[in-house]
């Protein structure tokens, strides 16, 4: 079973639109960090978000905004007035404890399409 | 942004050749990471370092081998390369020396395509 899912592989929508990218992880920690990273066409992999375990505070960032919720295990990312510079795969990833250290699992992904 | 590069940025290479991929921080961060990125599986951990000569396998460590003999060098090294370590290959930094957990960063990436 995943540790992070995303079940959207794909997103399709029309500049302007808001969407909404899903994210579902799964631990027994109570200690953990989740994380939202960004890869444009060009393929580099940037940082967007961090929030660990005990803060569940939404977070918004300009036209993003994060929706973390422990109840449903869910830490799911919005964008607001789609642009086609959104146009990206996203990546959840959640960090646990192990052995000390904190490994990250990768989610597989959604790929986002901003049309003009 | 972090100092991470890698190198090189583009390889082919045959099957059965030796590849080695190197992987550089000027940041003095304790850990470093290798991941592979391949259509329909997000990335996956291949090796990790926390610290000099330590280090630990990843989800997918079959078939490659780490060194890391300086702080600010990882390499990783596929030993007779085949076909199915075609793919993309990301290095990545944190500091989580304190126990806590800090922001990965990633270099931009090797593409190596094995024939």
């Amino acid at each position: 079973a995943q540790k992070v899912t995303q079940a959207q592989t794909e997103i399709s929508v029309v500049e302007k639109e808001d969407v909404t990218l899903d994210c579902v992880y799964e631990t027994r920690d109570t200690t953990y960090y989740l994380f939202w990273y960004k890869q444009p066409p060009s393929g580099e992999l940037v940082f967007l978000i961090r929030r660990n375990s005990f803060d569940e505070q939404n977070e918004i960032s300009g036209r993003y905004s994060w929706n973390f919720q422990k109840s449903t295990s869910s830490f799911n990312f919005t964008i607001t007035a789609s642009q086609v510079v959104d146009s990206a795969v996203y990546f959840c990833a959640l960090s646990e404890p192990a052995g000390g250290s904190y490994i990250p699992t990768f989610g597989r992904g959604t790929s986002l399409i901003v049309h003009p | 942004d972090a100092g991470i590069t890698q190198s090189p940025r583009h390889k082919v290479t045959e099957t059965g050749t030796p590849v080695t991929l190197r992987c550089h921080q000027t940041e003095n961060h304790r850990y470093m990471y290798w991941y592979r990125q391949d259509p329909g599986h997000g990335l996956r951990l291949i090796h990790y370092s926390y610290g000099v000569k330590d280090t630990d396998k990843g989800e997918v460590s079959d078939g490659y081998s780490v060194s890391r003999s300086k702080t600010e060098d990882f390499l990783l090294t596929l030993e007779s390369a085949t076909s199915s370590q075609t793919s993309v290959y990301f290095c990545a930094i944190s500091d989580a020396g304190t126990g806590l957990q800090e922001t990965q960063y990633f270099g931009p990436g090797t593409r190596l395509l094995v024939l």
